[in-house]
């Protein structure tokens, strides 16, 4: 059964790049679509992006300007970056995995979710 | 963007109670439209997909149906442990999108 892990730091300032990284064991980052998702303290979801193993990503408009999804299948992980923060980007981040049937299928899998801050 | 819309937001239902939950596309989806439950702390858990397919291992009490722009789903008899938030999210296009959430809690 896979497990999502993500990782990275709890605490960011203000304009400063946000990175996350999602481990992934059980199975491999291959043949799979992964997406990040947050939700700020108390509100509902937003999709961020995904990638595909072989490299494709896909952004929200709303954050694409800011956003970087990369992997490195060595080490069966993907990460998110986020440039230029500001309290508005403060939420518990999800890496998630996507049923394997097609490009736009559900998230089957989670992660525990981990929550960033951005404050000075 | 596609804008999903959810009702009620929040009820309250005793065990046993038979809930139902609401959620409408801004556009015609189809049939991509999924259920997820999140309790307290806790990462979302996939329920229903594809409008009325249960997840492996996903309790027969849930269900979901509906195609186009509406869509609607049961717990046939609500138990304790289903205490949560419940929210829709369509799978028809790019940006992935999530209803605004219903929550459900215990009269």
């Amino acid at each position: 059964q896979v497990q999502l892990q993500e990782s990275g730091p709890g605490l960011v300032k203000p304009s400063e790049t946000l990175s996350l990284t999602c481990t992934v064991s059980g199975g491999s980052i291959s043949s799979y679509f992964w997406s990040w998702i947050r939700q700020p303290p108390g509100k509902g979801l937003e999709w961020i992006g995904y990638i595909y193993y072989s490299g494709t990503t896909n952004y929200n408009p709303s954050l694409k300007s800011r956003v970087t999804i990369s992997e490195d299948t060595s080490k069966n992980q993907f990460s998110l970056k986020l440039s230029s923060v500001t309290a508005a980007d403060t939420a518990v981040y999800y890496c998630a995995r996507h049923k394997p049937d097609r490009r736009l299928s559900p998230f089957d899998s989670w992660g525990q979710g981990t929550l960033v801050t951005v404050s000075s | 963007d596609i804008q999903m819309t959810q009702s009620p937001s929040s009820l309250s239902a005793s065990v046993g109670d038979r809930v139902t939950i609401t959620c409408q596309a801004s556009q015609d989806i189809s049939n991509f439209l999924n259920w997820y439950q999140q309790k307290p702390g806790k990462a979302p858990k996939l329920l229903i997909y594809d409008a009325s397919n249960l997840e492996p291992g996903v309790p027969s009490r849930f269900s979901g149906s509906g195609s186009g722009t509406d869509f609607s789903f049961t717990i046939s008899s609500l138990q304790p442990e289903d205490i949560a938030t419940y929210y829709c999210q369509h799978s028809d296009d790019l940006p992935f999108t999530f209803g605004p959430g219903t929550k459900v809690d215990i009269k």
